[in-house]
């Protein structure tokens, strides 16, 4: 079945550091991966849609100049989080769906903590 | 591996008829979990969530899931789907840091 790779599944970092953060279909093309974030015991917002080729598409409320995305080719989607602070800490996930027919994969999601 | 299973990739049901989908999970310990609703082109909308207590859950647009320890599942239904309804409903199963979600099932709405 569809793989999304997301790596990595765990970051600690200082406070004002960039963090990257990869999105990757292992077995098929996504021209649509999606960018979730969610805090403890709530449900996940939707962050941005990221459409290969073009930029992408950020939901109202979320910082495009902070939550950089790149859609760079058809398996890879990078989620950079820039000049990160404590707030940022979270838990951000995405998703890729293989053609318009096929299912929604997710990664495993990254557990980023701002120290 | 602690995993989400929804059996069912599409279902078609006629509007005004009953829905149910199916979700079954395998965790170590009772999980929270979660259906998400997610229309064509938009992210997604959290529909009900357990944590604990009363197993039947009430959510928004008149679903409800009804958790099964027994048969560890969490079936979302309703009982008269609308047209507005279609659109990919995913399961969702979180516990210690790790979100696991199912493959989602496609709901098609007929006339």
């Amino acid at each position: 079945g569809a793989v999304v790779s997301q790596h990595p599944s765990r970051v600690i970092c200082k406070s004002g550091t960039s963090v990257k953060i990869e999105c990757r279909s292992l077995d098929f093309q996504a021209t649509t991966m999606f960018w979730y974030r969610q805090f403890p015991k709530q449900s996940l917002m939707l962050m941005a849609t990221s459409n290969e080729g073009s930029k992408a598409t950020y939901e109202q409320g979320v910082e495009k100049d902070k939550f950089l995305i790149n859609h760079a080719s058809l398996t890879l989607s990078t989620l950079t989080v820039t000049s990160a602070h404590p707030e940022d800490s979270s838990f951000y996930i995405c998703s890729a769906r293989e053609g318009q027919a096929g299912g929604y994969t997710f990664g495993s999601g990254t557990r980023l903590t701002v120290v | 591996a602690q995993s989400v299973t929804q059996p069912d990739i599409h279902i078609t049901v006629s509007e005004g008829a009953s829905l149910e989908l199916r979700c079954n999970y395998s965790y170590g310990a009772t999980p929270y979990l979660f259906w998400y609703v997610q229309s064509p082109g938009q992210g997604l909308q959290l529909l009900l969530k357990y944590f604990s207590g009363d197993t039947l859950v009430q959510g928004i647009k008149g679903f409800e899931a009804e958790f099964k320890r027994s048969q560890s599942s969490f079936n979302l239904r309703k009982p008269s789907v609308h047209w507005s309804d279609a659109a990919e409903y995913f399961c969702a199963g979180y516990n210690n840091n790790d979100m696991r979600f199912g493959a989602g099932t496609r709901l098609t709405v007929k006339p």
